[in-house]
């Protein structure tokens, strides 16, 4: 089974609403990681959490840990056109080893 | 110009044929890895180097091999493309220092028919 589960798979919004994806583990996290990826392109990093309860924001971008849980959430507020792309959670399963699996991603549409 | 270059970025080839993609970082970077992205999938590891005689397998790695030329090249080949290997492959490159925090290429989109 996929150690780490994304969802929704898919995501269409309005262009202003916010929205919010989760990324869960099968097994413990030592490192969070989401990237962002946009058609025809590579991944593009957006941030890393690593302590049970840490958050971290980018410009309208959200990222929470939930350790116990070993859970990820990211959230947009407000989102916009430039949101839309495919993001992907990593995780690093054996701390510091820099081998992420990844999550298939959540692909999310912004509608104007 | 963009800091990990991959070439090809497209490519067709028949089963069979032997195929080489090649990647090369202006990061600076010791760390280098290989790829694969498929519908449904996700992304997989195939290979991994830590520096230039650090050679590691990935989670997928039966199929191909790597070559890491130089501390800025990091090579993949296929050495007889069959059509379940055609994806969309990346390299990803990291400085020890900071994680799992990884700069990938625009990536090669490999069919194999």
């Amino acid at each position: 089974s996929q150690e780490l589960e994304q969802s929704p798979q898919s995501l269409i919004v309005q262009e202003g609403k916010n929205l919010t994806i989760n990324c869960t583990s099968s097994k413990t996290l030592y490192g969070l990681y989401w990237y962002k990826q946009k058609y025809g392109e590579g991944l593009i990093f957006l941030m890393m959490l690593q302590k049970g309860g840490e958050e971290k924001s980018h410009e309208k971008i959200t990222a929470k840990l939930d350790e116990k849980k070993q859970q990820s959430s990211l959230h947009i507020t407000a989102s916009q056109p430039s949101h839309a792309g495919i993001y992907l959670c990593g995780a690093d399963r054996q701390g510091g080893s820099e081998k992420l699996v990844f999550g298939k991603g959540t692909k999310l549409t912004v509608n104007p | 110009d963009a800091d990990v270059t991959q070439t090809p970025r497209n490519r067709i080839t028949k089963t069979g044929k032997r195929i080489m993609l090649e990647c090369s970082q202006t990061k600076g970077h010791d760390r280098m890895y290989w790829y694969r992205q498929d519908p449904g999938l996700g992304l997989r590891l195939i290979y991994y180097s830590f520096d230039v005689k650090d050679i590691n397998k990935g989670e997928i790695s039966d199929g191909y091999s790597v070559s890491r030329q130089a501390q800025a090249k990091f090579s993949l080949s296929l050495e007889s493309a069959i059509p379940n290997q055609t994806a969309l492959y990346f390299c990803a490159t990291s400085d020890y220092r900071e994680g799992g925090k990884l700069f990938f290429g625009s990536g090669t989109q490999l069919s194999v028919l």
